[in-house]
């Protein structure tokens, strides 16, 4: 068990609408990095909250945007779902410097119909 | 930009076994790699964590080293158990703190 929790576990959305996705980070971790996974692949960078602050992003358009707030915990936000947007989301909790390495959720399973 | 691949994608062994997982990165400036297990659908678990200052770290019946200058890593799993079956992925830290996976080597290990 890492203590980081993600929610929700699954979920169906039709393509078009908007997902929120949830992430409590491990205590003690001030730094939420979140990831896409698409099937037989390896995870894909979406972007990094430090101090409430994005704080690097990889290559998504901005219909991916995301929040953290004081505690830490983070949200991913994504609009106008596409059909590609299915895969298993995953949120990692470090410190800045993630000399500790980077500890994962259990992730989300976003299915877009 | 940093590209991290791994082979093999998939390997099947008898129980018993001793395997090499290999993971390679183009770019040499990381501050450390994570060696990590995913089950099918799941998150995943950190394995072993080598900072770039480091040759090797051990976790039990797994070992793994860093060679930073060649830009190569390998897992050893000795006498892999059918426990052992899961997807191996390993990813490599910038400065940034962002991380980035190789493609995964999905291991079965057959009793």
């Amino acid at each position: 068990e890492t203590g980081v929790t993600q929610s929700p576990t699954h979920l169906i959305k039709t393509r078009g609408q908007q997902v929120t996705l949830r992430c409590s980070s491990q205590s003690g971790h001030n730094t939420v990095s979140w990831y896409q996974q698409a099937l037989g692949q390896g995870p894909q960078f979406i972007f990094q909250y430090y101090r409430e602050e994005e704080n690097g992003r990889g290559n998504f358009p901005p219909r991916f945007s995301g929040l953290q707030f004081p505690n830490y915990s983070s949200e991913l936000n994504v609009n106008a779902l596409e059909l590609d947007d299915s895969a298993l989301y995953l949120c990692a909790s470090s410190s800045r410097t993630g000399w500790e390495g980077a500890f994962f959720g259990q992730g989300t399973r976003l299915t877009v119909v | 930009k940093q590209e991290v691949t791994q082979i093999p994608a998939a390997l099947s062994v008898p129980e018993g076994e001793n395997l090499v997982l290999n993971c390679s990165f183009t770019d040499s400036a990381i501050y450390n790699l994570q060696w990590f297990r995913q089950d099918p659908g799941k998150g995943l678990t950190s394995l072993l964590l080598i900072q770039s200052s480091q040759r090797e770290q051990t976790s039990g019946r797994l070992n793994a080293s860093l060679d930073k200058s060649s830009g190569r890593s390998t897992l050893y799993i000795a006498a892999s158990q059918p426990g052992d079956s899961a997807t191996y992925l390993c990813a490599v830290r910038d400065a940034g703190n962002m991380l980035t996976f190789g493609g995964g080597t999905r291991l079965m290990v057959k009793p």
